[in-house]
């Protein structure tokens, strides 16, 4: 059964970084590609990076290109993103999101439950 | 504001069928088969309902069906339960914009 499991998630000040984390079982987690998906208080939802499966692909949202960076090992079954120079705009549900093949892009079938992260002083 | 629209709303009786539009563009909907539609209850993960605009997972009920005409996608859903009341979003590439965009949402009452 695929799991997904978000962590990292924290109440942050304006400016400031932080490291979502997300733990795979069930799938073979090199053969997949990865994103990471979030939802603003109230809002919808709105894709934010996504990785492939080796790793050496990556795509990133206009909103948070430049300030957030994915990444994963495959040794430990683990995505994660990096997040820099944090903005309020930026609080919400981080949700980590498996896709149905290799590849980089909207191909999400599992997701997790997410991980909050607020952004406020 | 979302480059695909969805209606914010729509609602129906247990064993009605509904259908939730996506409208996109000539550069998106239009040319691309890659829409997916996800479920989403608050508080859970979002389930994939449909992929590649009428492709359903082994794990999805066949009352949930998706199609597309023109630059308008579409998830019907028919015989409601009362758990199908949920956010629907739909998702699609945009030209230019590999990652992809989703609709604003809709919130389905039964």
């Amino acid at each position: 059964e695929v799991e997904l499991v978000e962590s990292g998630g924290d109440l942050v000040p304006p400016g400031g970084s932080l490291r979502l984390s997300c733990a795979a079982s069930g799938f073979d987690f090199r053969n997949y590609g990865m994103n990471w998906v979030r939802q603003a208080p109230g809002k919808g939802l709105e894709w934010v990076s996504s990785i492939g499966g080796s790793g050496s692909t990556s795509l990133y949202g206009d909103s948070v290109k430049g300030r957030f960076t994915i990444s994963r090992d495959n040794s430990k079954n683990t995505l994660y993103l990096q997040m820099n120079s944090l903005r309020a705009e930026d609080t919400g549900m981080y949700y980590c999101a498996k896709n149905r093949n290799v590849l980089t892009g909207p191909r999400a079938d599992y997701w997790g439950r997410g991980t909050l992260v607020t952004v406020s002083s | 504001q979302s480059a695909l629209t969805q209606p914010a709303s729509v609602s129906g009786s247990p064993g009605q069928s509904i259908t939730i539009s996506c409208t996109g563009t000539s550069s998106d909907i239009g040319t691309f088969n890659f829409v997916s539609w996800f479920q989403h209850h608050p508080g859970k993960a979002p389930k994939l309902l449909i992929y590649d605009v009428s492709q359903r997972p082994p794990d999805v009920s066949d009352r949930f069906s998706g199609s597309k005409s023109g630059n308008t996608a579409s998830l019907t859903i028919s015989g409601l339960q009362a758990d199908d009341e949920a956010d629907y979003y739909c998702t699609s590439i945009i030209r230019g914009t590999p990652l992809g965009v989703f609709g604003g949402g809709t919130k389905l009452t039964v």
